[in-house]
């Protein structure tokens, strides 16, 4: 069974980078895609990008470059940053396996930005 | 971007009663080299993650109840729920995978009558 874990801090200000990670057990990290979707706060669904294990990553051009996703093989982790936050970027932060559905999500993460 | 629109924001359904969530998508998310509707659908449930319900427009995730059927094709695609059960109510989204970024309705909410 795939499980999914996402950590990071939960308060971050305003301009500082937001980072999470992902850890993935009952796969291997290396056979899949891992995508990032956020939802602030009783709204609807974001997507954020995916990776796969080539390193190729695909990214909402909305997020204006501010967005990074990276795999860590070794420690079975997808990480994403995310750039000069503001208070916007307050959402859940769901990982999820797979580029185009998603059949798998961890619980999410609420990342607060506020000063 | 490729809008998804969901029609109605929210239904109130009997039990036992179906219910059908509509979802328009901005351009066709039909895919002419292999033919497959590039749309799925999901279920959330309050404090949860989405849960996959359907795929390529009408294929059915492992473990989904058959009362759930997606059908559809090119920009007009349903969710139908042949007898709505008590565990069912839920916000529904559908999505595109047709062309980055892939995009989200904006969900329909399902209450009990």
């Amino acid at each position: 069974q795939v499980h999914l874990q996402e950590a990071g801090p939960g308060l971050v200000k305003p301009s500082e980078t937001l980072s999470l990670t992902c850890t993935v057990s009952g796969t291997s990290i290396s056979s899949h895609y891992w995508s990032w979707i956020r939802q602030p706060p009783g709204k609807g669904l974001e997507w954020i990008g995916y990776i796969y294990n080539s390193g190729s990553a695909k990214y909402n051009p909305s997020f204006k470059s501010r967005v990074t996703i990276s795999l860590d093989t070794s420690r079975s982790q997808s990480s994403l940053k995310v750039k000069s936050v503001t208070t916007a970027d307050t959402a859940v932060y769901y990982c999820a396996r797979g580029g185009r559905w998603n059949p798998d999500w961890g619980q999410g993460t609420l990342v607060t930005v506020s000063s | 971007d490729i809008v998804m629109t969901q029609s109605p924001d929210s239904l109130t359904v009997s039990l036992g009663e179906r219910a059908t969530i509509n979802c328009k998508s901005g351009q066709s998310v039909l895919y002419s080299s292999d033919n497959q509707n590039y749309l799925a659908w999901y279920q959330q449930k309050p404090g949860q993650p989405p849960k996959l319900l359907i795929y390529w427009a009408s294929t059915r995730e492992s473990g989904v109840p058959d009362r759930f059927s997606g059908g559809g094709s090119g920009t007009d695609f349903t969710l139908t729920i042949s007898s709505l059960q008590a565990e069912d109510v839920a916000v529904y989204y559908c999505q595109q995978y047709y062309s980055p970024p892939y995009t989200f309705g904006q969900g329909t909410k399902l209450e009990i009558k």
